[in-house]
């Protein structure tokens, strides 16, 4: 069945310094989508993209979609305390399918 | 508020018992997601509803079912539980139409079996 792989799982920056999470499909997807979940809480939507080599900016954040739709990547720029929060990727091949959830990346932001 | 609403928020059973979570979908919504978060892992799907009928499933469990009712309510029914299903469960909901839409995520049902 279709995977996608998100590494790393852990990463620790001290604030200031940048972040990217990468992420994998075993197969084409017609979309993906950015989630963060804060710790305790919900996974927020925070983006999709959909087009071959798209990117998209959002403050500080960074998202990427690979030509051949099959990785993402997600960027910060100069992290803050705020950013702490696991990231995760959510892959659909399309259609009413249901997305297919990276395992997530862990972000310590140390002051 | 994220607009979906789940219950109970918390849940402690003994093992071998059946609980049901409950979701409310956001307005206007008809796809409704079920996913389980064990401690530190990702979102693991269970299944999907649209406007009442199941659409695609995951790793679920025979012991577990679900339905979704003509309010677009949808339950989520656990039965001879385990201590290994102990984890937060999620529902999410998303708008009509071909996909392609972020999901709206409820605050989750943390379910611990004793």
């Amino acid at each position: 069945g279709q995977q996608v792989m998100q590494i790393p799982q852990y990463q620790h920056v001290q604030e200031g310094e940048d972040f990217t999470t990468y992420c994998n499909s075993s197969t084409t997807l017609s979309n993906i989508q950015w989630y963060k979940q804060r710790p305790g809480g919900h996974p927020v939507f925070l983006i999709q993209l959909v087009k071959s080599g798209e990117v998209k900016k959002q403050k500080r954040l960074t998202f990427q979609f690979g030509e051949a739709k099959k990785n993402s990547s997600l960027h910060i720029t100069a992290t803050q305390t705020t950013d702490v929060g696991t990231y995760f990727c959510a892959g659909s091949p399309g259609g009413y399918n249901k997305l297919i959830f990276g395992a997530g990346t862990r972000l310590a932001v140390h002051p | 508020d994220s607009g979906v609403t789940q219950t109970p928020k918390h849940l402690i059973t003994a093992t071998g018992q059946r609980v049901t979570l409950r979701c409310s979908p956001r307005s206007g919504d008809l796809s409704v997601y079920w996913y389980q978060q064990s401690l530190d892992q990702g979102l693991q799907f269970l299944i999907q509803y649209y406007n009442g009928e199941e659409r695609a499933k995951g790793n679920i469990l025979e012991r577990f079912s679900a339905q979704q009712f003509p309010d677009l309510h949808s339950e989520l029914n656990l039965s001879s539980l385990e201590l290994g299903d102990s984890a937060l469960y999620f529902c999410a909901s998303s708008p009509p139409g071909p996909g392609g839409y972020g999901y709206t995520f409820g605050s989750g049902t943390r379910l611990t079996v004793v």
